[in-house]
Formats: C-alpha cells, structure tokens, sequence
C-alpha cells in the first residue's frame, strides 16, 4: 500500500537555527513528490515538486531534496513568518490519474 | 493567472441536514477538479476528482456525491450529513501539461462543522 510519513509531527525552532523536515514514503514507483506549505484555516500552498532521486530545488529559504525512500526539506536561518505547516504528498506511477497521498504534516513554530 | 474559490467559508449545520459547497475556477479551461477532507491532525483524503464535465470518480465510498454541472465548477454535495462529516474540505485544481504528472493547486477551504 501506498504510504507517506512526516517526521517529526511538531517542531519548534528559534529565529536563524536551521534544520530539516523528513517526508519517508512507499510507492509502487514514483512520478512526483510534492511538498506544500499550509497557514491555520487556509488551503495548501504548492512549494516544489521532485520527479527523480537526487534532485533538488530551493525557494529563498526553503530547499527540497529527494531520496529514493525520502525527501526532506531544509530550512536555513528560518523567520517566524516561515511558521506553518508543512504537507509532503507523492504520486504513484500506478495510479491511473493524479491522486496525490498525503502525510499528516509537520508543524513547524519559528519563535524570535 | 489562474484563481480557485471555495464556499461557503464556514458551515453549522445540523445531523441530518443537506450539504452543497460549491468551487470554481478561473482562468483555465478543462482542468482536472478534485475534492479533499482534511481532518485534524491528519493527512488529506481525497474524495472525488473529474477530469471533465459529468465525469467524476469517488475514492471513498460515503455520504457524499460530487457534480461538475460547468467546466470550472465541482460542487460536493450531501442528501443528510454526519458527525463524521465535519472537517476542513479543499477543492483544487490541475491542468494537464504534458508531463508525466501535474501539479494541484488548493483553494481556500470550507470548514464544515455538524452538530
């Protein structure tokens, strides 16, 4: 069965003390992984996509990077404006259409 | 640019009681619409997804039913909803590239609460 897991479930970081968030999934073959940013009360914010092991991609503070069996997404020198939480989903290559599956989240809580 | 709505904003509504949240989108045309629940602490589930007028396809069977009445519009409907039907439900949207998958984008949510 498909299965996506966020790790750790909550993380509180000061201002400018950078870390990483793990998103560890089982697909029968992978086509995308996807992470998104989500405010309280408010619909997911697309970040990056990644298609192959190794690949990489970075928005100001933010870089995703995919594993065969994980991504992660590392934030450096976060701001408390980066507080949220953060979704990581894949697409299976069996599926017949784009059905993404998603992780719980990880909610992140920057502080100054 | 391309912009999705949601609909109402928030719901009370009582056990028993008829459901319809309506999405649309604009600035596309024939994208693929989805129906998500997001229940707390949780991950999204999705419900219904269509890639076109009258052609929809349910993912959990349940209470509730989608229709897709215009190209840009997908409304998630209920005859009598739940106690388990209350959450946060996401509409969104994706347009088929070319590529080997499609990114979707999220509208801003119902939060849907039944007494």
């Amino acid at each position: 069965e498909d299965q996506v897991t966020q790790s750790p479930e909550a993380l509180r970081l000061q201002e400018g003390e950078s870390s990483s968030l793990n998103c560890s999934y089982t697909v029968s073959g992978l086509r995308g992984l996807f992470w998104y940013r989500q405010d309280p009360g408010k619909g997911p914010e697309f970040l990056f996509t990644l298609y192959s092991a190794g690949e990489e991609k970075e928005k100001e503070r933010l870089k995703a990077t995919l594993t065969k069996k994980e991504s992660f997404l590392h934030i450096t020198a976060p701001k408390p404006e980066d507080s949220a939480t953060y979704l990581c989903a894949v697409q299976a290559s069996g599926s017949g259409y784009n059905k993404l599956i998603f992780g719980a989240g990880t909610r992140l809580a920057v502080h100054p | 640019s391309q912009t999705i709505h949601q609909w109402p904003a928030t719901l009370v509504q009582p056990v028993g009681s008829p459901l319809s949240l309506e999405c649309t989108v604009e600035g596309t045309s024939n994208p693929n619409l989805y129906w998500y629940r997001q229940a707390a602490g949780r991950g999204l589930q999705l419900l219904f997804y269509s890639i076109g007028i009258d052609q929809i396809s349910s993912e959990v069977p349940q209470n509730l039913s989608a229709s897709r009445p215009q190209d840009r519009q997908f409304i998630l409907s209920s005859k009598k909803l739940l106690l388990s039907d209350s959450g946060f439900y996401l509409c969104a949207w994706s347009e088929w590239t070319g590529a080997h998958t499609d990114t979707q984008y999220f509208g801003p949510g119902t939060r849907l609460t039944v007494l």
